[in-house]
């Protein structure tokens, strides 16, 4: 199943500076997108969301991005931390099913 | 701040064995959801749980899996005659509501091993 995809699995910032993680999907029907932190041993941690009707969403550090057109969204970080260093999975659902389709993820190493 | 959470943390178990897993949801949530994560793959979407049945499963969900509310706040994956390739973090996860907009909430999970 490869509707929702991250293609880099891994990137390195210095913190302070700005990280983006890229995600994709091929699935039309997508109307939610969302990304979740996971510290290793523990579940995925809600971060930011963001409906297909916008185009950017902002919270604190973290913004999302969706470009419907390119279906393709990111994830920024202004300015990194090195406790951002995780997994970051980005997720999307269609309609009024909950079922959600994740990426494969994008380890994300802030150095200080 | 109000979180999922789950037990065990880990299980053990050998081939052919039941096993159940729990999980109590945030309290005022209404949708509750198993995922589950092979090492090195993605997570993957199990099972949806609302009003007392299922959603939605996925096809990964057979007949070797079954899900129950037997109260008011537990929320248990049974998977009744387990196989090797079942070894797996399991996520329970919930929502006050379902559709767009809608946020699901994840416990951290119960590392099942068969061996």
């Amino acid at each position: 199943d490869q509707q929702v995809k991250q293609n880099s699995p891994s990137l390195s910032v210095q913190e302070g500076r700005i990280s983006i993680l890229n995600c994709d999907y091929t699935n039309s029907m997508f109307d939610y997108f969302l990304w979740y932190k996971k510290y290793p041993a523990e579940g995925p941690t809600f971060l930011i969301s963001i409906s297909s009707i916008k185009d950017k969403n902002e919270d604190g550090r973290f913004t999302v991005f969706l470009n419907k057109s390119a279906k393709h969204l990111s994830l920024h970080i202004v300015p990194s931390q090195p406790g951002d260093s995780a997994v970051y999975f980005c997720a999307a659902s269609a309609g009024n099913t909950g079922k959600l389709i994740f990426g494969q993820g994008t380890t994300l190493q802030v150095k200080p | 701040e109000p979180e999922v959470t789950q037990t065990p943390s880990h299980q053990v178990t050998q081939m052919g064995q039941e096993v159940i897993l729990r999980c109590v949801p945030i309290s005022n949530h209404l949708y509750f959801y198993w995922y589950r994560q092979i090492l090195g793959q993605k997570v993957e979407f199990l099972v949806s749980f609302y009003n007392n049945e299922i959603s939605e499963k996925s096809e990964i969900f057979d007949d070797q899996f079954s899900v129950e509310r037997p109260d008011g706040s537990n929320f248990t994956l049974k998977i009744r005659s387990t196989k090797l390739e079942d070894s797996a973090m399991y996520f329970c996860a919930s929502s006050e509501l379902v559709g767009a907009q809608e946020t699901q909430y994840f416990g951290p999970g119960t590392r099942l091993l068969v061996l």
